[in-house]
Formats: structure tokens, C-alpha cells, sequence
């Protein structure tokens, strides 16, 4: 079966440090497909990205970047000189269709 | 604006009372979900489906819900004689894929809150 660990369940930080969220996943299958989604105060879950099982490539999208290491069956999440408006709730995923979710990541960003 | 929408955006309701929540996908997109949110938890699957079929309902769908979506389009979620216990977001989702292809990505609604008391 699936499984998605987000070990930190909060996490507090002053407002342009950097910050890691931490991702283990389970799987039995050879192909699989790892997504992070935000959650913010709004209650709407916005996509951030997508990544499948056969492209290690670290990824950078502005301040964003992922860590997917197969090795380890991490997809970390690090967000650079973080701001207020990145306090949200992050959740990892997995799935092709059917998403199976962590419990989430609450993230505050104090000014 | 052309996201995924639905209705009502909460719901109180007394314990044994039916209710039914809308979702209205993004149009042309002809995969639908339901997923259902606790407090402090991550969502969870409940069906899905590939234009106008059910395609896979979770174990934690009991028989007191079902879901439709009779013409592809938007679907409906019902829940008979409601529980406290049934008290959550439930979210609904929609995403186009080819038969048998993966998602790209899935884009959520804003949820419907369920309150049964």
C-alpha cells in the first residue's frame, strides 16, 4: 500500500530564513508519481509541482526547490528567504490517480 | 473564473438528516474526485470517476454515501442518516487525463464544511 510520512507537524520560522519540509513515501510500485500541494488559510489546495519515479532531477521554481531522492524515499520541499505569505499547511503526495496524502506540515512564517 | 467550484461552502445539519453537495468540475476536464478532510489531517480518497463512471470508491465510503455524476459533468456526493463522525471538508477535485494515463495534476475546490451535530 501507499503510505506518506510528513514527520514535522509544525513549524515556525522568522521571516527570510530557509525552510525544509520532509517527505517519506512508501511504494510498492516501480512507476509512481509525487506531488506537493499548499494549503493556505483560505482551505483551497493549490498544486506546486509534480514529479514521477524515473527523473531524479532536483528542481527549482523561484524561492521553491525539491529534493526527490529514490535512495532514501524522500521528496523534500525547501522554500528560500521565506515570507509571511508562504504560511500555509503543505502536504506530499502520491498517486496516478487517487492522491494518498501525508498529514500535512503547518508552516508559519513570523514577521 | 473557470476552477473548480462548489456548493453549499458549508453544511450544519442534525444527526440522521441526509445532505447532498454539489461539485462542478472544470469543464472539459472528465476525471472527478471526492475526498474528504479532518481537522489536522491530510485529505482522504473517497471515489473517483472517468467521465460519467465510478471508477473506484475507498473502503471508506460506507453505504450510507454515494456519489454520481450522471452526464460527465458535475457530480453530486450524498450522505444518508449523517453521523457525528461524518463531520469533515469534503473536497472535490477534477483533472483531464487520458484512459489509463496518470494525472498532471489535480485541481481542488474549496470544499464543503459538514457540520452534523
Amino acid at each position: 500500500a501507499q503510505k506518506v510520512t510528513q514527520a514535522q507537524t509544525e513549524i515556525s520560522v522568522v521571516e527570510k530564513e530557509d525552510v525544509t519540509l520532509d517527505c517519506v513515501y512508501e511504494t510498492r510500485d516501480t512507476t509512481y508519481y509525487l506531488f506537493w500541494y499548499k494549503q493556505p488559510p483560505s482551505g483551497e489546495l493549490v498544486f506546486l509541482i509534480r514529479r514521477n519515479s524515473f527523473d531524479e532531477q532536483n528542481e527549482i521554481s523561484g524561492r521553491y526547490s525539491w529534493n526527490f531522492q529514490k535512495s532514501t524515499s524522500s521528496f523534500n520541499f525547501t522554500i528560500t528567504a521565506s515570507q509571511v505569505v508562504d504560511s500555509a499547511v503543505y502536504f506530499c503526495s502520491q498517486g496516478a490517480q487517487k492522491l494518498v496524502f501525508g498529514q500535512g506540515t503547518r508552516l508559519t512564517i513570523n514577521p | 473564473d473557470t476552477g473548480v467550484s462548489q456548493d453549499p461552502r458549508h453544511k450544519i445539519t442534525k444527526r440522521g438528516q441526509n445532505v447532498t453537495f454539489r461539485c462542478d468540475p472544470i469543464s472539459e476536464h472528465n476525471r472527478l474526485y471526492w475526498y474528504r478532510q479532518t481537522l489536522g489531517q491530510g485529505p482522504e480518497f473517497l471515489t473517483y470517476f472517468q467521465n460519467e463512471a465510478q471508477l473506484e470508491k475507498s473502503r471508506l465510503l460506507s453505504d450510507r454515501f454515494s456519489a454520481e455524476r450522471p452526464k460527465g459533468s458535475f457530480s453530486t456526493l450524498e450522505i444518508q442518516r449523517t453521523e457525528q463522525g461524518d463531520s469533515a471538508m469534503y473536497l472535490c477535485a477534477s483533472s483531464l487525463g487520458l484512459s489509463g494515463n496518470p494525472d498532471k495534476e489535480q485541481f481542488f475546490g474549496p470544499g464543503t464544511r459538514l457540520t452534523v451535530l
